[in-house]
């Protein structure tokens, strides 16, 4: 089974603190994704990858950046965080090569608090 | 553009009954891919069912079948016989062609009640 880490489930900062999230995969996928999940809102994409140091913007990227330094590893930062940054954040992964159907596979949610 | 519509935002369905969540989509492609989501309350996003817009046949998994409805660009998602475990908030998904994004519906939270 394809297993998706992220770092944290739970992470409390200050307002303007640099924030990190971090993901692996351990199924050798090509494309990674971040989302934030609100009420009422759905996933909303940040950025996504779709290969080592290559990266595309989602909807909603303001605010935000990311790190593919290795394929199994991608990284949400908040340069300066603040409270509207307060959400549950979604890290997922999918194969590429395998065809177009290909899933993607979530990991189980950071549930980052901005004070 | 390219939309998820999912017009129940909440549902209930009584234990061992069946209930069926809809979702329709836009899209001008013709070539696409079609996935439904379950979250269960503070646990992991996982894949339910998938359709391939090619194929004419609705897709079955077990207690979970969907209809695809090509031309009305329709794809509901039915539950038979509901167990209390279905209790998650269920999402709708489609991809087109070579595009590696999802476009996601914003959701319809499902109660299963005893």
């Amino acid at each position: 089974d394809v297993k998706v880490t992220q770092s944290s489930r739970y992470l409390v900062k200050r307002t303007g603190e640099k924030v990190f999230l971090e993901c692996v995969q351990d199924m050798d996928h090509e494309n990674m994704f971040w989302y934030r999940q609100d009420p009422g809102l759905g996933l909303r994409l940040i950025y996504f990858s779709y290969d080592v140091k290559m990266k595309e913007k989602g909807d909603i990227p303001e605010g935000y950046s990311v790190s593919r330094e290795k394929k199994e590893r991608f990284s949400l930062i908040l340069e300066s965080a603040s409270t509207n940054q307060t959400s549950m954040y979604l890290c997922a992964s999918s194969l590429w090569t395998g065809g177009f159907n290909q899933p993607q596979h979530f990991g189980d949610g950071t549930r980052l608090s901005i004070l | 553009a390219q939309t998820v519509t999912q017009s129940q935002p909440e549902m209930s369905v009584q234990e061992a009954e069946t209930v069926t969540l809809s979702c329709t989509y836009d899209t001008s492609e013709s070539n696409y891919y079609l996935f439904w989501y379950k979250q269960p309350p503070s646990r992991q996003m996982i894949l339910v069912i998938r359709q391939e817009a090619y194929k004419q046949q609705n897709a079955t998994e077990n207690r979970f079948s969907v209809n695809f409805q090509k031309a009305a660009k329709s794809f509901s998602l039915k539950i038979s016989d509901s167990q209390l475990g279905d209790t998650a908030m269920y999402f709708c998904a489609f991809r087109t062609g070579n595009n590696r994004k999802l476009i996601w519906g914003l959701g319809t939270s499902l109660a299963v009640n005893p």
